[in-house]
């Protein structure tokens, strides 16, 4: 069975500032995805960004990166030069690929990110 | 810029009352989920459906809910009857089945309370 741990209920940055939002997760497959949301307080989840199991790089999407060390089993969310906006929910989630196509996704508990002008 | 629609956006209801939440996925899109958030369990999943077809409704409570897909434009979530411990936020994500790295796309999700 796939799980995902956010160990970090909370987290403050300073505007501007980069911020990691540690993920770890475990599975018994060998190929898996793993995709990161945001929630801001109005409440919708929104994409950030995904990783596959076998890409060799890191994933990037603007200022948004995911540090991905396999051997570790994480996938932590770095924001590069936080903006006031950044402030939200953020949850990390994966996905077997067995059946290679787009299957249900295992959530984390989230971490409430705050940013400080 | 393509989205997933929800209605109602907010429900407030009395415990035993029948409750209907509706989904209309983004067009073209092949595969639904529906996601319930609650503070104690997270978002946890309770069923989708690929071209229409309800693949798992494992996380459903059988007795009381009912997910359906009338069409493809449209994906359904019954409760009936309701209970209190049903309060949570219900939402809908629509995405293509084509590949593992595809994403799925929520709406903004249906506020649920029951009295």
């Amino acid at each position: 069975a796939q799980k995902i741990t956010q160990t970090q209920p909370g987290m403050f940055v300073q505007e501007k500032e980069a911020v990691t939002l540690d993920c770890t997760y475990d599975t018994s497959d060998p190929s898996y995805g793993l995709f990161w949301y945001k929630q801001p307080s109005s409440g919708e989840m929104i994409f950030l960004i995904y990783q596959g199991s076998y890409d060799q790089q890191n994933a990037t999407e603007g200022r948004y990166s995911l540090n991905f060390q396999k051997a570790r089993k994480s996938a932590n969310l770095v924001i590069s030069a936080s903006q006031l906006g950044d402030s939200a929910m953020y949850f990390c989630a994966m996905r077997e690929v067995r059946n290679s196509g787009n299957t249900p996704l295992v959530f984390g508990k989230g971490t409430r990110l705050s940013v400080i002008a | 810029d393509a989205r997933v629609t929800q209605t109602p956006r907010h429900k407030v209801t009395e415990m035993g009352q029948e409750v209907t939440m509706r989904c209309q996925p983004i067009l073209g899109h092949n595969t639904v989920f529906w996601y319930r958030q609650t503070m104690m369990q997270g978002l946890e999943l309770l069923a989708y459906f690929r071209n229409r077809a309800p693949l798992d409704d494992s996380g459903m409570p059988k007795d009381r809910f009912s997910a359906e897909m009338p069409d493809a434009t449209l994906a359904t979530l019954k409760i009936q009857p309701s209970e209190p411990r049903d309060s949570a936020v219900y939402f809908c994500a629509s995405g293509l089945w084509t590949s593992s790295t595809d994403t799925q796309y929520f709406g903004p999700g249906t506020r649920l309370t029951v009295l």
